[in-house]
């Protein structure tokens, strides 16, 4: 069955800082991957995804994110974190014959710090 | 709007009643997903419908939960006989065509309390 590990539970950055969320998932073929931000108030929203070809793909409001089959992994990357920033991210796998359904990782809550 | 519409944005209910929950999807998607999300959890698939048929409800709790759509739009969670562990917010989504690579569109949620 498929999984998704956020070992992070909360992250403190400072702003400015660089950041790096991790993401292990478990999946016996090539996995969908993807990226969700929550931020207090509003819905989740689609930072980057991965399905095939380069491994290190771009996403919005600066954000990269790395598969690396090997490990299992899809860790998150910023390099100078702004205050907005702050939010929850979430790590999802899907499948190409399940229809879209998604399976979330716990989260990972990031502050940032003056 | 453009977005993914859900009513209400709180529920406050009285463990043994039920609640229905509404989802609005973007127009034109045909794919429509239900998440739970538990405070302080990340989100638990619960069904998914393409079109208004439902392939996948592996996610569903109990047979207290149960969900339609119509039309190939609007959608309907309920939950009967509500019990306290039921407290969540519920997040619908919706996708274009239901593939594993598309990116799907989350509502505001419908913030679920049961007393």
């Amino acid at each position: 069955a498929q999984s998704v590990t956020q070992p992070d539970i909360h992250i403190t950055v400072s702003e400015g800082a660089s950041l790096e969320l991790r993401c292990n998932y478990s999946y016996g073929a090539t996995p969908y991957l993807f990226w969700y931000v929550q931020s207090p108030g509003q819905g989740l929203q689609l930072l980057l995804k991965y399905f095939s070809g380069d491994t290190l793909v771009q996403g919005i409001k600066g954000f990269e994110a790395e598969f690396k089959r090997s490990q299992s992994s899809f860790n998150l990357r910023k390099p100078s974190v702004h205050w907005s920033d702050a939010a929850e991210y979430f790590c999802a796998v899907g499948a190409y014959n399940q229809g879209g359904k998604l399976i979330f990782g716990q989260g990972t809550e990031l502050s940032v710090k003056p | 709007g453009a977005g993914v519409s859900q009513s209400p944005s709180n529920k406050v209910t009285e463990k043994g009643k039920d609640v229905e929950l509404r989802c609005d999807p973007i127009s034109g998607h045909t794919a429509l997903y239900w998440y739970r999300q538990r405070l302080g959890q990340g989100l638990e698939f619960l069904i998914y419908f393409q079109g208004n048929s439902a392939p996948d409800k592996s996610g569903l709790p109990s047979d207290r939960f149960s969900a339609e759509r119509t039309g190939e739009s609007v959608s309907t969670l309920t939950i009967q006989r509500t019990q306290q562990e039921d407290s969540a917010v519920y997040l619908c989504a919706s996708s274009l065509a239901g593939q594993g690579i598309d990116e799907q569109f989350f509502g505001p949620g419908t913030r679920l309390t049961v007393l």
